[in-house]
């Protein structure tokens, strides 16, 4: 079975600042995708950055990035000039072909003005 | 249209209680998803809709039925629930199926349920 394992509860970053969020996964596939996806409080769930498993180069989405590691099967975001609005709770996913996707325990990002 | 809507926004039921949440999107997207989130946990995937085809159960209660009467409106019926299916129900869709590019699935704002 795929797990997904985000080993912070929870992390905090000065509003400017740069924070990286932690994700490992265990899979014996070799095609799959890897996603970001953001859950404020009360509101609903977006998807902040996706990876396909078969892509050397790390996905880039403004000040979201990420490391990917596909030997070590790790797959870290990277929030760079944090805002107050990136306060949320982040999950890791990953989905296979058959379109299940298997979610992280979430990590909960706190941003101090 | 990039949006998942959700109706009712909360529900609060009895255990004897039969009640329905509903589910639409108008995206044109052929896979549908009921989830399961509780309280500071992360979603748990519960039905998989492919094409109007129940294609994934993850061994879910009978009290929950899903029903994808069309590809833009899913169900999820409900039945002699139990407190501890307390929760938000979240629904989400993507286009197609498989493991394509274009697959992201779109959130609804979810549906918190609450057992009595």
């Amino acid at each position: 079975a795929q797990t997904v394992t985000q080993s912070q509860p929870e992390m905090s970053v000065q509003e400017a600042e740069t924070v990286t969020l932690s994700c490992t996964y265990d899979t014996s596939e070799s095609d799959y995708y890897l996603f970001w996806y953001k859950q404020p409080p009360s509101r609903q769930m977006i998807l902040v950055i996706r990876q396909e498993a078969y892509k050397q180069q790390n996905a880039t989405e403004n000040r979201f990035s990420v490391n990917f590691q596909k030997a070590a099967k790790s797959f870290s975001l990277k929030i760079s000039d944090s805002q107050l609005g990136d306060a949320a709770m982040y999950f890791c996913a990953y989905r296979r072909n058959n379109n299940d996707m298997r979610f992280g325990a979430g990590t909960r990002l706190t941003v101090k003005p | 249209d990039t949006e998942v809507t959700q109706t009712p926004k909360h529900l609060v039921m009895g255990m004897t209680n039969k009640k329905s949440l509903k589910c639409e999107q108008h995206m044109g997207h052929r896979a549908m998803y009921w989830y399961k989130q509780k309280a500071k946990k992360p979603p748990e995937l519960m039905f998989v809709y492919s094409y109007e085809k129940l294609s994934i159960n993850e061994s879910v209660p009978s009290r929950f039925s899903p029903e994808c009467p069309n590809s833009s409106l899913l169900n999820l019926h409900l039945h002699a629930l139990q407190p501890e299916d307390s929760a938000l129900y979240l629904c989400a869709s993507s286009q197609g199926w498989g493991l394509a590019g274009d697959n992201e699935q779109f959130f609804g704002p979810g549906t918190r349920l609450t057992v009595l």
